[in-house]
């Protein structure tokens, strides 16, 4: 089984405060990675699926960059707001993987006012 | 614009009986469909995905059944629940071939509660 591994756990940030957190995967036969945001009562949102070393991807203030060669990614937030409060999961697919997703445990992100 | 409905959203069952959960897409054809889990504390694990009618892959050994009956319908079955089987169950789907780099769309998820 490949192991997908988040840290930290979960982190509390202040409002307007940036903050971030990492994804480690297997780095042979890599083919993407995904990230994902999970608000509480709702379903897991996409938010970039990255497939190239070096990768930079940004949806408002949330950044993500990735490097295959060592097994990482780090999402970033910009200023964050109570709305990013939510769990964010990082899955990652191999070459070899026929499609299937290995997901993370997640980093659960509280943001306070 | 495309769709997955997902029910029901809470199911309590004792154990030993029969489950039926049910998945639909629309607006969408011929997608991959996957069901996952999620025990408490844990990650997403995958079920079952599915790349078209009637073609099913088990990823993990267990007394859950997965069916493919019609294009967008993806259906989470078992003949007798344990109590291992509770957790929360989420549908999802995917465009394209199934090795790509689409993003999967899920659906609101199922707790199930095993008594």
């Amino acid at each position: 089984i490949l192991n997908v591994e988040q840290s930290p756990q979960s982190l509390h940030v202040q409002e307007g405060d940036s903050t971030n957190f990492t994804c480690s995967f297997p780095s042979s036969n890599f083919y993407a990675l995904h990230w994902y945001r999970w608000e509480t009562a709702k379903s897991p949102e996409a938010l970039f699926v990255m497939t190239l070393n070096g990768d930079e991807k940004k949806k408002g203030r949330i950044s993500a960059t990735l490097n295959t060669k060592e097994g990482y990614s780090y999402l970033y937030i910009k200023g964050s707001q109570p709305e990013d409060s939510a769990t964010y999961l990082c899955a990652f697919m191999t070459t070899d993987s026929w499609g299937k997703l290995q997901f993370g445990a997640g980093t659960q992100v509280v943001v306070t006012p | 614009s495309q769709t997955i409905h997902q029910w029901p959203a809470t199911l309590v069952q004792p154990v030993g009986s029969p489950l039926s959960l049910e998945c639909t897409v629309e607006g969408t054809s011929n997608p991959n469909l996957y069901w996952y889990r999620q025990a408490a504390g844990r990650g997403l694990q995958l079920l079952f995905y599915s790349v078209g009618i009637g073609q099913i892959s088990s990823e993990v050994p267990q007394n859950l059944s997965a069916s493919r009956p019609q294009d967008r319908q993806f259906i989470l079955s078992s003949k007798k629940l344990l109590l291992s089987d509770s957790g929360f169950y989420l549908c999802a789907w995917s465009a394209g071939t199934v090795v790509s780099n689409q993003p999967q769309h899920f659906g609101d998820g199922t707790r199930l509660s095993i008594l």
